[in-house]
């Protein structure tokens, strides 16, 4: 079983619309958890942190389930500029090894 | 731009040969983390340094070592070049561990 598993998608949505991506970890240990955004040919950059209580930032929102292990990410009111992979991470290591999940290929069209 | 640079862009080796990949991160980054991306996955840990120690390794055999010097650059060296080692290599440095990563555009080597 992987340490940190995605859909790799593609998910094609319409601009406007609603999209979640689903990320399941292994690890019961884990204790950092993040969604970065890659661009086609470009490196990850960080999107947002994942905390328990969940968080929001604009038109996304990311949440955590410890007990089930799982982290979700939500994108409302997708824009054309959304289109990327987006990656799910957990820390691993306690800061010294993040793992990286094979990464959700979103599209967004008009 | 995250100010982490990484040389060169691009690379083709041949089976067997040795390669060194360079990384100049964020002045006061003490922390650089090196990362293979094959096509189509995510990028897989190899290694961490931190103040010039290594800090953290994944799966990834001994022909894989690196170097981090003071000035903040580090290296990244592949001995023995497999054809599978053909990847996109990605560092990412941060003030300290744990904390956000921030990658360099990456080097891509072609082993043929």
């Amino acid at each position: 079983r992987k340490e940190v598993e995605q859909d790799p998608g593609p998910f094609n949505v319409p601009e406007g619309a609603t999209v979640a991506f689903n990320c399941t970890y292994s690890n019961s240990a884990s204790q950092s958890f993040f969604w970065y955004r890659q661009d086609c040919r470009k490196e990850p950059k960080l999107l947002m942190s994942v905390y328990s209580s969940g968080n929001e930032d604009g038109r996304f929102t990311a949440q955590l389930n410890r007990a089930s292990q799982y982290i979700s990410l939500l994108i409302r009111d997708s824009k054309l500029s959304d289109s990327a992979t987006y990656l799910c991470v957990v820390d691993t290591g306690g800061g010294n090894k993040l793992t990286f999940g094979t990464g959700t290929q979103l599209k967004v069209e008009l | 731009e995250t100010g982490v640079t990484q040389s060169p862009t691009h690379l083709i080796k041949t089976r067997g040969q040795q390669v060194t990949l360079r990384c100049s991160s964020q002045s006061g980054h003490n922390t650089v983390s090196w990362y293979q991306q094959a096509l189509g996955q995510g990028p897989q840990f190899i290694f961490q340094y931190y103040r010039e120690e290594e800090n953290g390794r994944g799966n990834f055999p001994p022909r894989f070592s690196g170097l981090q010097f003071p000035n903040y650059s580090s290296e990244l060296n592949v001995n023995a070049l497999e054809l599978d080692d053909s990847a996109l290599y990605l560092c990412a440095s941060s003030p300290g561990p744990p904390g956000e990563q921030y990658f360099g555009p990456g080097t891509r080597l072609t082993v043929t």
